[in-house]
Parts: structure tokens; sequence; C-alpha cells
């Protein structure tokens, strides 16, 4: 089984409406990150949690929020989605403390109609 | 500010060619960590390596090769005798020690490596 997993793995929306991405993790890893992926602009960071009781914005937070349930599980939320939210979404974790890579799932592709 | 800069958006290569991607980055802290994923057409985001600021060696994993180079902030990879399965997007990603408390990785925009048979 993969170590980090992401459902939907597809999902087809229209404005407005409220989705939500999940991801599980079960390499107990303390730190999870959600990142979209845009064509010719790499990948950008969302939100980030170093444990459950910490949440943080990233680099382009407005219009997202996130939910970290347990260590394992961290959602991302889009309250009202609009079209230029679709795009490639990956979570990630990665293991405390030092530079240890991160390991990334295996995305959602979202499209918001 | 950090920034990594992949300068070659999409390379075409025939099989058993050699390919090299760029990477230069930027960034005020001395102590950091570079990275390289690939990205095949299925989407997943794979780790290929990691390098300390502090680790110049040239790295050789097979049919890959990573050359560092601070005097010129470049972190460079070359495939050798390239695969039709080498075919991927490939980012290269920089992680600061002081960047805040995230050490989060900053991507640049990937290189489109087309293998042809």
């Amino acid at each position: 089984d993969a170590d980090v997993t992401q459902t939907p793995r597809n999902r087809i929306t229209k404005t407005g409406k409220r989705i939500m991405l999940e991801c599980s993790q079960t390499k107990g890893h303390d730190r999870m990150y959600w990142y979209r992926q845009d064509p010719g602009l790499g990948l950008r960071l969302i939100y980030y949690s170093f444990d459950v009781k910490d949440i943080n914005k990233g680099e382009i937070s407005d219009g997202y929020s996130v939910s970290r349930q347990a260590q394992a599980k961290f959602s991302l939320s889009l309250e009202s989605a609009i079209p230029n939210q679709t795009a490639l979404y990956f979570c990630a974790t990665r293991a405390g403390q030092g530079f240890n890579e991160q390991f990334f799932g295996p995305g959602t592709r979202l499209t918001v109609l | 500010a950090q920034k990594v800069t992949q300068a070659q958006t999409e390379i075409s290569v025939v099989e058993k060619e050699d390919v090299t991607l760029d990477c230069v980055y930027e960034t005020r802290d001395t102590t950091y960590y570079l990275f390289w994923y690939k990205q095949p057409p299925s989407g997943e985001l794979v780790f290929l390596i990691r390098r300390n600021s502090f680790d110049e060696q040239n790295e050789i994993s097979g049919r890959y090769s990573w050359n560092f180079q601070k005097s010129t902030s470049s972190f460079n990879f070359t495939i050798t005798a390239s695969q039709v399965v080498d075919s991927a997007v490939y980012f290269c990603a920089l992680s600061e020690l002081y960047g805040g408390a995230t050490n989060k990785l900053i991507f640049g925009t990937g290189t489109l490596l087309a293998v042809q048979p």
C-alpha cells in the first residue's frame, strides 16, 4: 500500500461548490504539506502543519482552509471553488527536524467549471 | 529571496544520448539543501536526491549524476545513456535552514524531458 494516499484522485466540480481533498499517511511523519501544481509554475505551498495543533499558511492560502484531524490525516478544503483553483494538488509528508526529503502523495486533479 | 530557476522548459533527446538538466538557485543562507524530484507521466513525484550546501562532491547513482557548484549556485542533473523511461518532468527544489521554520521546498518550474526511441 502507498505510504501517502490522496482522495479523490480526480474531481470535477462547479463554481461555488465546497470541496474537500483528503490526505492520509502511514509513514508516521509529523509534518504534512499541501501544494498545488500549475503548468509552468512548479509547485506552490498552500498550507503546512507540524502537528495536530500547528497549522500554518503557505504562500497561496487564500481561498483554502485545512484541518489536521490526526497525525496521519490532513485535509484541504475549498469553501467556494472558483475556476482558477483548477490544478493538480499534492499532499506531502516529512519526518520532523532537519532537512529530510518530503514524500508526496499521488496527487488530486481538480477541475472547477 | 530564495528562488530556483530551471531555464530549460523542454528538452527532447534520442534514446542513448546524454542529457543535462540545469538548475540555478538563489539564497542568502549558508545552510541549505537542494533536491531533485521526478514527475513521470503518471503524475506522482518521486524523490531522486538531496544534497546539503556543505557537500560539493558530485554524486553518481547508476545513469544519474549530479554536479553541485556553489561558485555558480548550480545543481545540475545529468542522465547518461537516456532511456524512454526517463521521460518525465524534473523539478529542482531548495530548502533553507532559516527560511522560516517550515523547511519548505521552493520548487523550480520544472524541465520536461522527452526521450524519443
